[in-house]
């Protein structure tokens, strides 16, 4: 399968503070990638869809100004939390969507928020 | 109505049996389904992707399609500790190519 990496694994960080995580797709392009999140025992939640070049859309009741997404080119999309609270503190997950099999999503490790 | 749904569990199942997990769905035109597992802490990996009704096997696991009952499902044959995980139905849309998600089957394989 596809290899999707996420940078930083695990980041811990004082409220008010920004955070940004990189989501890479390593062997493919990617002409679509999603960031999700997961609170703990519960599913994944989308946040956004992105395509390289153009603004991310954004699920209902997902504030953009507060998470920030860029998708500069077919291998890599950003996600900034900004001014991050304590209950941003969440399980951020990332894929990809592209490659061989263009409808299957292939995901990151995903990076673990924790705000103090 | 959730638009996929999945029985929580957890689904107990002794080592060497056939784990049998059910997923409905709400769109009679949904197309693409996927399963994906995810190990504790850990992010979701693809199992297979099924778009026809019947059934497709890899390896220890098959997928069943039946569009008309709206529901999909997976078998685990052989069943090992290492499966205990929890696996995640998903339904393609075809507008914005995003994926709906299941709340997921909790399967625990005891020895």
């Amino acid at each position: 399968g596809a290899v999707v990496s996420q940078h930083p694994s695990r980041v811990i960080c004082k409220s008010g503070t920004s955070v940004k995580i990189e989501c890479r797709s390593l062997d493919f392009q990617a002409t679509t990638m999603f960031w999700y999140r997961q609170f703990p025992k519960q599913s994944l939640m989308l946040m956004a869809t992105s395509n390289e070049g153009s603004k991310a859309t954004y699920e209902q009741g997902v504030e953009k100004d507060k998470f920030l997404i860029n998708h500069a080119s077919l291998t890599l999309s950003t996600l900034t939390v900004t001014s991050a609270h304590p209950e941003d503190s969440s399980f951020y997950i990332c894929s990809a969507r592209g490659g061989r099999t263009t409808e299957t999503q292939y995901f990151g490790p995903g990076t673990r928020l924790l705000v103090l | 109505q959730k638009e996929v749904e999945q029985n929580s569990g957890p689904l107990s199942v002794p080592e060497g049996a056939i784990a049998s997990l059910n997923c409905t769905y709400s769109d009679r035109g949904s197309q693409s389904f996927f399963w994906y597992r995810q190990y504790s802490g850990k992010s979701p990996e693809l199992i297979m992707s099924i778009y026809s009704n019947g059934d497709k096997e890899d390896g220890r696991f098959t997928a069943q399609l039946n569009k008309a009952s709206q529901y999909v499902s997976l078998l685990i044959r052989d069943s090992q500790p290492s499966d205990s995980a929890t696996y995640l139905c998903a339904k393609g849309e075809a507008a914005g190519n995003k994926l709906t998600f299941g709340g997921g089957t909790r399967v625990l394989v005891k020895p």
